[in-house]
Parts: C-alpha cells; structure tokens; sequence
C-alpha cells in the first residue's frame, strides 16, 4: 500500500537551533515530493523535489531527495519562532498525490 | 476511521455542465477546506469552513461554490465547468484552523 511517513510528529526547540524533518515514502511510478509548511488556513508551498541528491535552498530552509532510500529531509537553520508551524510532506505519482500526517515543530524563545 | 473520503476519484466533463465534487469526514472536525493542486503551484485554497453554516472564500473562490450543511459534509459545486478548472481536487479536515490538516484522496477533474 502506498504510503507516507513523516517523524517526528511533534518536534519543540529553541531559537537558534537546527532541526531535520523526515519523510519517508513508498510509492510506484514516483513523480515527485513536495513540502509544505502549514501555519493558518491553507498550507505554503516551500520546495519540489524530483531528483536525487540535489539540495533546493531558499534562506534558512532547505531540503533533498533522495530516491534509492525513498526519502527526503527538510532542514530549518538557526530557527525562529516564526517557523513554528507544521510542515506537511506530499508524494505524487502517476495519478494520485498522498500526504503525510505532518511534523508540528514548536520554535520558543 | 475512514478519515476524509472523496468522491468521485476521476470525472471528465465537457464545458458548461456543473457537477459536485463530495467529501465526507468522520473525525467530527470543525475546520474543513477544498484546495486545487495544478502542476507546478503549490495547492491553492478555494474555500474553507470552520463549522457547520459557516463558509468562506481562500484564494481562488471564482468559479465555485460551497455549502456545510452538516459536520460531516463539504461538497463543491462547479456551476459552468470550464477547462481552466482542469485540476486535481483535494479536501481536508482538522480540528481547529492551526491543527494538523488531514487530506483526502483527491479528485482528478479533467474540463474539455
């Protein structure tokens, strides 16, 4: 059954720190990742990734591919209490696109 | 749990005619939202509801309607499809605005 699994659920850190979001994904006929990052009413598109190995950046957030292992990580560089929010991992394929349960990160002061 | 059910998964439709795109949660979340994936954008929001009676326009509202008639249901009506509806459907539900959204199977929607 095709799937995917985001860890941690829940993460709490303080400013300043670095965290890694994890997805992982079992999916046929792979097209591509996306995240997502979840504050208010709808989700805000961060990155598509559709191949391995090379790094999206955009400011202290970036994320890579990697599709032998079927996985992907999102890292958030010295955090603010701004990016507190939860981020949402979406897999697509040929005809369908799943989302994964989200990781809710909490960044405090 | 069936969680947030769609339905139907696939529809072609000719230009003009309307159709109603379902979705069904049993979580008894308040918040529930339709959004359209397109390739290369990210999903965007077409309308939301925080509670049975209560609906509200996201970003791209022209073209459809919505109701919540019940907890449960948020059905999307397109009136007059037209092909720049072409798009995947999806619908999600949460407990509240800033809880985690939990998404359903997503309608492919195809407007000739």
């Amino acid at each position: 059954e095709d799937k995917v699994v985001q860890s941690p659920l829940s993460l709490v850190v303080h400013e300043g720190d670095t965290v890694t979001l994890n997805c992982s994904y079992e999916v046929t006929n792979f097209r591509s990742l996306l995240w997502y990052k979840q504050e208010k009413k709808a989700p805000t598109f961060l990155f598509m990734l559709t191949s391995s190995g090379i790094e999206k950046k955009s400011g202290r957030l970036s994320s890579i591919l990697d599709k032998k292992e079927l996985f992907s990580i999102l890292n958030i560089t010295a955090t603010q209490t701004g990016d507190s929010a939860i981020y949402l991992c979406a897999v697509e394929d040929n005809n369908d696109m799943r989302f994964g349960a989200g990781t809710r990160l909490t960044v405090k002061p | 749990n069936a969680g947030v059910t769609q339905t139907p998964k696939f529809q072609v439709l000719k230009t003009g005619q309307s159709m109603t795109l379902q979705c069904a949660q049993d979580m008894n979340h308040e918040y529930m939202s339709w959004y359209r994936q397109d390739p290369g954008m990210g999903l965007r929001l077409i309308h939301y509801s925080v509670g049975a009676g209560i609906t509200d326009q996201g970003e791209v509202p022209n073209g459809y309607n919505v109701s919540r008639s019940t907890t449960e249901d948020f059905p999307l009506r397109l009136l007059s499809a037209a092909p720049s509806q072409t798009s995947v459907y999806f619908c999600a539900s949460a407990g509240g605005l800033t809880d985690t959204q939990y998404f359903g199977p997503g309608t492919r929607l195809t407007v000739l």
